[in-house]
Formats: C-alpha cells, structure tokens, sequence
C-alpha cells in the first residue's frame, strides 16, 4: 500500500460548483498535511497546511484532517474556471521534516 | 530573480547520454531539493540539501543520479548514462527554513521544472 492514495480524477464540474478532493495514507504517526495546487507546465504550489485533525478555511478553500479515518479533504467553494489545475495532497514523512510525500494528483477542470 | 529558476526547460537526449540539470534557488534559501515528477504522477522526493551539505539522497533511484550543491546555491542534478525510464520533470524546491514543519506560510517554492525526454 502506498504511504498517500489519491483519486488522479480527472474531475470536471461546472463554475460555481463545490470541489471535494481527497486523500488518505497509511501512516497514523503522520501529523503534517498539505494541499499544493499545480498548474500545467508548472511547479506545484502551496494552498493550505495543517497540522494534526481538525479543519482550517482560507477563503474558498477549506482542508481537513481526520486522522481517526486517516482521512484528508480539500473542499473548493464557489469553483472557478481559474481553479482548474492539478490538486496534489501531500504529507511529511520524517520526523526531521525535511521530506514530503506527495499523492498523484486530482485533476480538476470547472468550465464556465 | 524573484523565484526559483530551472535551466533547461527541456531535455531530449539520447540513451546513453549524460544530462545536467541546473537549478538556481532563491537567494539564501538553506534548503533545496530535487524531485522527480512521472507524467500522471506527483513528485517523488530524490535528494536534499541544507547550504552545501547533502543531507538525504535517500530518493535518488540509483548510482547514474549524482547531485551537488558546492556553494550551498546553485545545484546541479546529474543524470549519467540516461535510460528512457529516466524521462520526467525534474523539479527543484527551495525554503527559508531548515525544517518545513518549522516554516509557517509559503514551506517550499517550485521551481517550472526541467521536462527530460530520453529516446
């Protein structure tokens, strides 16, 4: 069983839509958890970052952790065409903290 | 430059041939690292450094990647002998903080990546 499963999709919804995006892992010792957002041709980048259960809003986008299921969601509010992009959940991996463990990826296209 | 910056931005060679990857990381980032991405797939941890020194290259998938970083900033991913199992995107990530648990906000800039392509 790999460390991070992720649905690779791809997901497509219209504009306005509510996104739920999702992962889970293996590994209950896993405390760090992270969404990165990837567009084509480019370098992912950071969304949200939480550490342990529990949920954390930034503006349309909401993450959450239940490490009872070893459970994690990205849920997108009021979807975007700009949203379209590759979601990718990814978690620490070593107590140092200096490696991240990266799932496949969900693509997403909201057409407008 | 205000990011990190990956030269090439892609690489067909033949196999057999030898590859180098350069990646300019933002200025006084401690941390870098390599990552290789598959198509269809997210990035796989290969190498890491703090300033100069190579502290994990548990990732790197075998003797043929060699990677350096001499002066603790530019870093150079070496591919020898490339085989076609080689073909991805090489991403280069940069951080501020030692440890990414310990950063608070932005834990690692993305390079655009290097996309290799071994015929």
């Amino acid at each position: 069983q790999k460390e991070v499963e992720q649905d690779p999709g791809p997901l497509s919804v219209p504009e306005g839509a509510i996104v739920s995006l999702n992962c889970t892992y293996s590994n209950s010792a896993f405390q760090y958890f992270m969404w990165y957002r990837q567009y084509s041709r480019k370098g992912p980048e950071l969304l949200m970052y939480t550490y342990s259960s529990g949920n954390k809003e930034d503006g349309r986008f909401t993450a959450q952790v239940d490490k009872s299921s070893k459970y994690i969601s990205l849920f997108i509010r009021d979807s975007q065409p700009s949203d379209s992009a590759t979601y990718l959940c990814a978690i620490l991996l070593n107590q140092a903290g200096t490696a991240l463990i990266f799932g496949k990826g969900t693509t997403l296209s909201v057409s407008s | 430059g205000a990011g990190v910056s990956q030269s090439p931005r892609y690489k067909v060679a033949k196999r057999g041939q030898d590859v180098a990857l350069r990646c300019d990381p933002i200025s006084g980032h401690v941390s870098l690292f390599w990552y290789q991405q598959a198509l269809g797939q997210g990035p796989e941890f290969l190498t890491y450094f703090q300033n100069e020194a190579q502290l994990d290259k548990s990732g790197l998938p075998s003797d043929r990647f060699f990677a350096e970083r001499p002066e603790g900033s530019v870093s150079t991913l070496k591919i020898q002998r490339t085989q076609q199992e080689d073909s991805a995107v090489y991403l280069c990530a940069s951080s501020s903080k030692v440890r990414l648990r310990d950063a608070t906000n932005e834990k690692l800039f993305f390079g655009s990546g290097t996309q290799l392509s071994v015929l």
